[in-house]
């Protein structure tokens, strides 16, 4: 199966901005859905595990949210900073394989 | 927890290279130890994962038969193995471990230069 991301999102500081991350095949309740944020030159790192929880030290500004019914999950940052500017990775399993999407560029204008 | 990776390496097309991973503070055998790669300036892409503790190892569709995932429990390190490198194989590697579906403690990234 594919993770389908948009490329690019933008918004400006204080906003709210949503990124969406569609299977293609299966369902996206049957595994787990993660996000994890790259800034330039830096490391992955998780920012949502298990659909919708956050590890410690990762602000409640983030959120996910997995939908059934059009297969996708979101993740949701409200009251952008210029730090949350990155980009962003949704990654899903199944059947022994792990599978990223392509990935979305946050711009905070 | 914490996952060093092994420095960045140059090679030239046709050469192998063995990146390492080695891993402290938490029980090696007990999780699954994944490898991811980026190339420059696109997104990762789940290359295989390995479980020390009994060595079971699976490997993304486009990377079986091209890299070779293997563990060392003496000394807690995981390794990838690359062989015939082509230019297109420039990129920077990543290990993982692996918890519950996701991957929740990397290591620093290992880049690979392969040019002629």
């Amino acid at each position: 199966f594919v993770l389908t991301q948009p490329l690019s999102v933008s918004e400006s500081p204080g906003k709210t901005v949503t990124i969406s991350c569609t299977r293609s095949s299966g369902s996206i309740v049957s595994s787990y859905v993660q996000w994890y944020q790259q800034r330039p030159g830096s490391v992955p790192k998780t920012v949502i595990y298990q659909n919708n929880l956050r590890p410690s030290g990762v602000p409640d500004r983030f959120s996910g949210s997995t939908d059934s019914s059009s297969s996708s999950a979101s993740l949701t940052i409200s009251g952008l900073t210029a730090e949350d500017e990155a980009d962003y990775y949704c990654q899903s399993f199944d059947d022994s394989t792990w599978v990223f999407g392509g990935g979305t560029k946050l711009t905070v204008l | 927890v914490q996952l060093k990776q092994s420095g960045a390496e140059v090679r030239k097309p046709g050469e192998s290279l063995q990146i390492s991973c080695q891993t402290s503070g938490f029980a090696f055998g007990s999780y699954w130890i994944g490898w991811v790669r980026q190339k420059p300036g696109k997104g990762l892409e789940w290359m295989g994962i390995i479980y020390p503790g009994d060595s079971d190892t699976r490997y993304g569709p486009s990377f079986q038969g091209q890299v070779t995932i293997s563990a060392d429990r003496s000394i807690n390190t995981v390794y990838l193995h690359l062989s015939s490198l082509k230019a297109s194989d420039t990129a920077t590697y990543y290990c993982a471990r692996h918890y519950n579906q996701y991957f929740d403690f990397w290591g620093q990234g290992t880049q690979v230069t392969v040019s002629s």
